[in-house]
């Protein structure tokens, strides 16, 4: 099993629809956990950081970690074309440990 | 501040030339890695420096594959000899103390995509 796993996708959504993004890890050493959005021919950028358990928004955008599941989220609202990027989940053990990433999932928001 | 700058974008090459991929981290940043990217596996560490220092080099392929950091402000990958299963997107990216040690933000340049015919 890997240590991350994370929907291949792709997935195309209309406008404005809300969007669920879903990682499932299996060490269950990760506490820092993070989404990274890459936009075609870019190199990834951090979108949204959670430490631990629990939900964190920032905007149109909430990260959601359940370590009892081994299982991170992350919903986007009101969905809009520049949202299309490929997003990818990373995690990682303690401080100064190595990021694990997701294969990561191709988003398409259809104006 | 200038982002972390990789050269060429856009590499093509024969099997079994040699390639040589080089990174600028941001400055002030003392940590740097060097991912590769494909289709298949994702995003792959290969390996990181700290301090122009190599502290893991577990995720370098076979031999063929090495990477120096002669200084805080330029690292390089090389290939030799060059393959086709090399062919994917080389991301380096650099991330300083501060930021490891909290959220373990690395800040990725743009890639330099190779293809090994």
């Amino acid at each position: 099993q890997k240590e991350v796993e994370q929907d291949p996708g792709p997935l195309s959504v209309p406008e404005g629809a809300i969007v669920s993004l879903n990682c499932t890890y299996s060490n269950s050493a990760f506490q820092y956990f993070m989404w990274y959005r890459q936009y075609s021919r870019k190199g990834p950028e951090l979108l949204m950081y959670t430490y631990s358990s629990g939900n964190k928004e920032d905007g149109r955008f909430t990260a959601q970690v359940d370590k009892s599941s081994k299982y991170i989220s992350l919903f986007i609202r009101d969905s809009q074309p520049s949202d299309s990027a490929t997003y990818l989940c990373a995690m990682r053990g303690g401080a100064n440990s190595k990021l694990t990433f997701g294969k990561g999932i191709t988003l398409s928001v259809r104006p | 501040d200038a982002g972390v700058i990789q050269s060429p974008r856009h590499e093509v090459t024969e099997m079994g030339q040699e390639v040589t991929l080089r990174c600028k981290p941001i400055s002030g940043h003392d940590y740097l890695f060097w991912y590769r990217q494909t289709m298949m596996r994702g995003l792959e560490l290969l390996i990181y420096f700290n301090n122009n220092v190599p502290i893991d080099d577990s995720g370098m392929p076979e031999d063929r594959f090495s990477a120096k950091m002669p200084n805080a402000s330029f690292s390089t990958l090389k290939i030799q000899p060059s393959e086709p299963r090399d062919s994917a997107v080389y991301f380096c990216a650099s991330s300083g103390t501060r930021d490891v040690a909290s959220t373990g933000e690395l800040f990725f340049g743009e890639g330099s995509r190779l293809t090994v015919l």
